[in-house]
């Protein structure tokens, strides 16, 4: 088990506020990945990080961006939420044998 | 660019019958094939893998073989459980890092 923790694990918000969704990491790896998961969908990459400070964008990363300042902790942000985004949200890391570990996810509603 | 499409559920079965869930990809490369599952409230979590061609993954009586030839990794598993209700994901990793999912299947067993 990679130690992964996801906050807050349920969130309600209205449209245009922002949010930021956390996770954070005991294993020291150096790949961690935002998912978000939606019916129909299957999981799809939002943003993915490389190491500290270094990040790109997935398949859907209009409307979200990351952060990355320290190995164990991994950042989404949502400037200003919309209802689109509505969705769960995990949050992975990588390990030696390109096996990903996933979080308990959070799930975010917005209104 | 890679693509997983896997069968479209929701599979409904009874105590002991035979499992298969198709999966085929799309890869430019010679990826790596993987499945996930997803209990009910929680994360993904690796089920098994195969990283090159003519490998057969094992986990918890389920098995895939990857087959290049038919671009294939179907899930089996020849007596099921309860317990083994669950959504279940194809993915596959080329060299660059990220997984691709298929939408995945929701499995329900009926005892």
């Amino acid at each position: 088990d990679a130690g992964i923790t996801q906050s807050p694990r349920h969130k309600v918000t209205e449209t245009g506020t922002p949010v930021t969704l956390r996770c954070h990491q005991t294993e020291n790896h150096r790949y961690m990945y935002w998912y978000r998961q939606d019916p129909g969908h299957g999981l799809r990459l939002i943003h993915y990080s490389y190491g500290v400070k270094d990040t790109d964008k997935g398949e859907v990363s209009d409307g979200y961006s990351v952060s990355r300042s320290k190995t164990e902790d991994f950042l989404l942000t949502l400037e200003s939420a919309t209802s689109s985004q509505t969705s769960v949200y995990f949050c992975a890391t990588r390990d030696g044998a390109n096996v990903l570990t996933f979080g308990a996810g959070s799930r975010l509603t917005v209104l | 660019g890679n693509s997983v499409t896997q069968m479209e559920g929701p599979v409904t079965l009874s105590e002991e019958a035979f499992l298969t869930i198709n999966c085929t990809y799309t890869a430019t490369g010679y990826p790596s094939l993987f499945w996930y599952v997803q209990y009910p409230g929680e994360g993904l979590q690796l089920l098994l893998k195969a990283t090159k061609a003519d490998d057969k993954g094992s986990n918890k009586g389920f098995e895939a073989t990857y087959r290049k030839e038919t671009t294939s990794f179907h899930l089996e598993k020849g007596s099921v459980q309860v317990s083994d209700s669950a959504v279940y994901f194809c993915a596959l990793s080329d060299n660059d890092y990220k997984l691709s999912f298929g939408a995945g299947t929701t499995v329900t067993v009926r005892a």
